[in-house]
């Protein structure tokens, strides 16, 4: 199991809100992720971080924005919450050891409706 | 770079294995094959990765052809709550800072039957 949370599960909230999507990992990985998925469609990258104080933008441009000030938390913020923003998003992580470094590990997901 | 190809969907029978195929015939030399699943509004799930040689672990087997060209996922012994979509995954996408990205395709929806 891995031991990575995301915080809440769901979230139904109104348009403007300010929304923050909590993410942590016990697991020391230095690498940090968050996908957008749509039901039924593939997972985009909308940011990473690969250490503490590093924040880079994904390939799915986002009006989100993120955070890495501990090792161990990565959140994602939304200033003005708007229903186009309605997804599910997904937190992984991902350690630097070993050939295969590229075995993410994911949360659960949040999944957002914004009304 | 490498992609995967993978019948959109699969059935099986509660107790029997399934044997899910992926296609990857242009895999690199250095390209390993990941396998995830997805259960329903759930995140990702990683199941095996190999490199050449077959692998085994207490979800499943990971057979690679000789050629690398192909991989079989195995679940020796369904059931129901192996019902998810899954995801053969080879090309991985080189970030800044030695992160990598995973490129999810659109998998392969196995239902377990009862």
């Amino acid at each position: 199991e891995a031991d990575i949370y995301q915080t809440p599960r769901y979230l139904v909230i109104g348009t403007g809100k300010k929304i923050t999507l909590e993410c942590s990992q016990t697991m020391g990985h230095d690498k940090m992720y968050w996908y957008q998925q749509d039901p039924g469609m593939e997972l985009h990258l909308i940011h990473y971080s690969y250490g503490v104080n590093s924040t880079e933008k994904g390939d799915l441009s986002s009006e989100s924005t993120v955070s890495r000030i501990r090792t161990e938390h990565f959140p994602l913020t939304l200033e003005s919450a708007r229903p186009s923003h309605t997804s599910q998003y997904l937190c992984a992580s991902s350690g630097s050891s070993g050939g295969a470094k590229n075995i993410q590990y994911f949360g659960a997901g949040t999944r957002l409706s914004v009304l | 770079d490498a992609k995967t190809t993978q019948p959109p969907s699969m059935d099986c029978a509660e107790g029997r294995a399934a044997n899910l195929p992926c296609n990857h015939s242009t895999i690199s030399g250095n390209e390993y094959v990941y396998w995830y699943r997805q259960i329903h509004s759930q995140g990702p799930q990683y199941i095996i990765h190999g490199l050449k040689n077959n692998e085994t672990n207490e979800m499943a087997s990971l057979i690679i052809t000789e050629d690398r060209k192909s991989s079989t996922l195995i679940l020796p012994h369904a059931t129901l709550r192996d019902t998810a979509v899954y995801y053969c995954i080879v090309r991985v996408a080189h970030l800044g800072g030695g992160a990598q990205k995973l490129v999810f395709g659109q998998g392969t929806r196995l239902t377990i039957n009862p």
